[in-house]
């Protein structure tokens, strides 16, 4: 059972926008950042979006965050079959003293 | 080029000992907190440990505090993980990442291709 509560699957079609929510408490999310990694089939997971909404260089800007709160989420617009993927949430937890993910989100494209 | 590479990884008998190391270049080592997060076959990612930048701050997960050592050799550029008392639940692929600043607070920003450890008898 992950602290960051994530769904387990999206979907939709090309050209189509969907959201990734991710809720967590006071302790993580509502006190500190959120980061969202984006891990394809068969690799190692790469930072997609920090500090909420920031997008490092090269994610495209069809890739952003949000937070409010105790949830953030994760919007990515005219989808692309790369972007079948797993996604993972993740806050530094101030109870736990570390690093806390979600379950992650397994994208898929119709 | 940033690249953090790791080894060490390999099938291990429960109740065994591990060493995993990562070899990192491409960005000066000791400016930057380093991570260890773990992949157990077909779950989620799982955070284990970080370590600051000057090693003066260290964190570990519950479920590997007591067993797992987390180090840094900054001279040698190199991150390491020493796992004793293993078993069945710590079979993972193992990844090291980079924080993207000298705190532990700090995204992970650059992740290796990960080692894989089995413990199985």
């Amino acid at each position: 059972q992950s602290v960051l509560t994530q769904p387990p699957s999206s979907s939709g079609t090309p050209g189509q926008r969907v959201i990734i929510s991710c809720s967590g408490s006071s302790s993580n999310i509502g006190s500190n950042t959120v980061n969202w990694y984006q891990q394809l089939p068969g690799t190692a997971p790469k930072l997609l979006i920090y500090s909420n909404d920031q997008r490092p260089s090269g994610v495209p800007d069809r890739f952003s965050g949000s937070k409010s709160g105790t949830s953030a989420s994760l919007a990515i617009s005219g989808l692309q079959s790369e972007d079948e993927a797993d996604y993972y949430c993740a806050a530094w937890d101030d109870s736990l003293n570390g690093w806390v993910f979600g379950g992650g989100t397994k994208l898929t494209l119709l | 080029e940033v690249q953090l590479v790791e080894s060490g990884g390999g099938l291990v008998r429960p109740g065994g000992s591990l060493r995993l190391s990562c070899a990192a270049s491409g960005f000066t080592f000791s400016s930057y907190s380093m991570n260890w997060v773990r992949q157990a076959p077909g779950k989620g990612l799982e955070w284990v440990s970080s370590i600051s930048g000057g090693s003066g701050y260290v964190y570990y997960a519950d479920s590997v505090k007591g067993r797992f050592t987390i180090s840094r050799d900054n001279a040698k550029n190199s991150l390491y993980l020493q796992m004793n008392s293993l078993g069945a639940g710590d079979t993972a692929m193992y990844y090291c990442a980079r924080g993207g600043g000298n705190s532990v607070y700090y995204y992970m920003d650059v992740w290796g291709k990960g080692t894989t450890v089995t413990v199985s008898s």
